[in-house]
């Protein structure tokens, strides 16, 4: 079975610093992996997403993503965080099997701190 | 691209009555949609997969004959929650995917959500 860990339920960063919002998975095989964000009262914007290629993904807003195939790890970053990206932000996985199942994580609350 | 919609975005019922929920894929053509709920400060639940122009294929614990889902054409898929009760209010979140073979067929799309509350 396919499962995501994000193991900060919240996460408090000053503004202009650097943040990450950290992302562990479980999956049979190679991962598909996807980072998505969510407002209140909204559903989920798709930010990037991992399928295969280089680590280090890039995606909308200035948000980052690096896959760690040996830590099973895929971390959400940001150079510098702006108020507006105050959001809960939740990682998915699914297999590459053709499994079209999502299974996502708890979401983290992160909160950008002027 | 890949704007997915949704309608209403929140409704009010009585208890008993039937909801009917759209979910439109605006600008690309959607093989494969999904039905979630979400509880308040929870995580997304996946309730059924939409495929077109076949039955839908429930999660384990979903009643199928309570959360109905026609997926009748490549950009629309309904949920119709019947004889609401209080305990069916939620958040629910319909996504969308792209047909296999296109650039962004892995990805899920999401609508906007809505919120059912049923009195």
């Amino acid at each position: 079975a396919q499962s995501v860990a994000q193991p900060e339920d919240q996460v408090n960063v000053a503004e202009g610093n650097p943040l990450t919002v950290k992302c562990t998975y479980s999956v049979s095989g190679n991962p598909y992996l996807f980072w998505y964000v969510q407002y209140p009262n909204r559903g989920l914007q798709f930010l990037l997403k991992y399928i295969t290629g280089d680590n280090l993904v890039k995606g909308s807003y200035g948000f980052e993503a690096e896959f760690n195939k040996s830590q099973t790890s895929f971390h959400l970053k940001k150079p510098s965080a702006l108020v507006s990206d105050s959001a809960l932000y939740f990682c998915a996985v699914r297999d590459s099997f053709g499994n079209e199942k999502l299974t996502f994580g708890t979401g983290t609350r992160l909160t950008i701190i002027p | 691209g890949a704007v997915v919609s949704q309608h209403p975005s929140w409704v009010i019922c009585k208890s008993g009555t039937s909801v009917k929920i759209e979910c439109r894929s605006l600008d690309f053509q959607a093989t494969t949609m999904f039905w979630y709920r979400q509880f308040p400060k929870q995580s997304l639940m996946l309730m059924a997969t939409s495929n077109e122009g076949s039955k839908a294929t429930y999660e384990q614990g979903v009643e199928k004959d309570k959360f109905l889902i026609n997926h009748a054409s490549l950009t629309l898929s309904t949920l119709t929650v019947t004889s609401a009760h209080p305990e069916d209010s939620s958040f629910y979140i319909c996504s969308a995917r792209e047909m296999a073979g296109t650039r962004n067929a892995e990805t899920q799309y999401f609508g906007p959500g809505t919120r059912l509350l049923v009195l």
